[in-house]
């Protein structure tokens, strides 16, 4: 059975950092690409990012490009993504998500992790 | 690349049919058959309901159906039941190697 679970969310103050974790298990990890999408509480859903398989492809969101960092780590089936210069409007609901094999389309999710950014 | 458009709210009564649309443009919607729909009931995570504009994944009920024509795609329920209440989003692949949602459509069965 596929399992997502993400960690690292919480309480951060503006312009600080937060990386947020995904533990996969139940595939093989390393043959697919994984994804992170976000849900400001109320909200509809927004991609994030996607990260290929072998670690080395990845695209962003225009919104967030230039602040969030995805990386993985195949040896520990975790997929992460770091969260630099956190704002107000970062706070959301961070889900990972497991690529399709060869399509588009997300086939599993975790249960989402809060991310709540405030003085 | 802005959100794909959908209608806010669509409702219908128990066993009656709903459509709900998803327009984007020919980078997206119109450019490729790699649309899905998502389910989300309240505090729940996503869940695929239909991929590759037409497909339904086991263990979805057949009351759920895709299709697309041009730069609008559509997701139909029949036989609406009381359990289909919940938000609804489209997702397309992008010319620009990105993905972009729909906006969401809250579902609501009389």
């Amino acid at each position: 059975e596929v399992q997502l679970v993400e960690s690292g969310g919480g309480l951060v103050q503006p312009g600080g950092s937060l990386r947020l974790s995904c533990a996969a298990s139940g595939f093989t990890f390393s043959n697919y690409w994984m994804h992170w999408v976000r849900q400001v509480p109320g909200k509809g859903l927004v991609w994030v990012s996607r990260i290929k398989g072998d670690g080395i492809n990845t695209n962003y969101a225009d919104s967030v490009k230039g602040r969030f960092t995805i990386s993985r780590d195949n040896a520990k089936n975790t997929v992460y993504l770091q969260i630099n210069s956190l704002r107000a409007e970062d706070t959301a609901v961070y889900y990972c998500a497991r690529g399709a094999w060869l399509s588009y389309y997300f086939d599993s999710w975790g249960q989402g992790t809060l991310v709540t950014v405030s003085s | 690349q802005s959100a794909l458009t959908q209608p806010a709210s669509v409702s219908g009564s128990p066993g009656q049919s709903i459509t709900i649309s998803c327009t984007g443009t020919s980078s997206d919607v119109g450019g490729y058959n790699f649309v899905s729909w998502y389910q989300q009931h309240p505090g729940k995570a996503p869940k695929l309901m239909i991929y590759d504009v037409t497909n339904r994944p086991s263990g979805v009920s057949n009351r759920f159906s895709g299709s697309k024509s041009g730069n609008t795609a559509s997701l139909t329920i029949s036989g609406l039941q009381a359990e289909d209440e919940a938000d609804y989003y489209c997702i397309s692949w992008t010319s620009s190697s990105i993905y972009v949602f729909g906006s969401g459509t809250q579902v609501t069965v009389l």
